[in-house]
């Protein structure tokens, strides 16, 4: 079955490292996008991309950056990891033309 | 970022109760979903809802479409405590932002 993974599904990092979270999806969807998930805020759009090297900043992209070099993955990289950084962050992804989209089981990251 | 106004924001109820909870927002949006999340898991989708007016079944799950396209219900008969979890809606707005806006999401919690 088509699907969407994330990894690691728990990462402990050190304050000032480069961390980078996989996603990857087997859909072929053009449509990928990164949340995080805190509490008292929901989800906030980090970055997303509509296809093979297309990038996009959302509303908390701020020490994230993403590259699409194919279709299937979008990585998720924190140039330097900082304490306001940890959280959950999910993957999700969506087709052309479609509105619904796919969620991955998520990532926790603490920055310690 | 804009957010859904969701509510409410935790309910705790008997198992057998039904559950109704809503999203209420300030623009016009052209779908409606619903998402459950389960505890250390990603949203799945549950309801998708395309047109004003629309209601949607999904089991004991029903959806509707407000009729002023900028809010959004869903109701859960006979609840169960599987039924656990976080429930998020979302809105894909009319336009170029082609992105989903989140609600704040509902706890609900179910006592045997």
């Amino acid at each position: 079955d088509a699907e969407i993974t994330q990894s690691p599904r728990h990462k402990i990092t050190e304050t000032g490292r480069q961390v980078t979270l996989a996603c990857h999806q087997t859909w072929n969807h053009n449509n990928m996008f990164w949340y995080r998930q805190d509490l008292g805020h929901g989800l906030r759009l980090i970055h997303y991309s509509y296809g093979v090297q297309d990038t996009n900043k959302g509303e908390v992209s701020d020490g994230y950056s993403v590259s699409r070099s194919n279709t299937e993955d979008l990585p998720l990289t924190l140039e330097s990891a900082a304490s306001s950084q940890t959280s959950v962050y999910f993957c999700a992804s969506r087709g052309q033309g479609e509105r619904e989209a796919f969620f991955g089981q998520g990532t926790r990251l603490t920055v310690v | 970022g804009q957010q859904l106004n969701q509510s409410p924001q935790s309910m705790f109820i008997q198992e057998g109760e039904d559950v109704s909870m809503n999203c209420t927002s300030s623009s016009i949006f052209n779908t409606w979903l619903w998402y459950k999340q389960d505890p250390g898991e990603g949203p799945v989708l549950l309801i998708a809802l395309y047109k004003a007016g629309e209601l949607t079944s999904n089991g004991r799950l029903t959806a509707q479409f407000g009729i002023t396209r900028k809010d959004s219900f869903l109701n859960i008969s006979a609840s169960i405590p599987s039924d656990v979890g976080i429930y998020f809606c979302a809105g894909h707005q009319y336009g170029a932002t082609n992105k989903l806006i989140f609600g704040t999401g509902t706890l609900l919690a179910v006592q045997p």
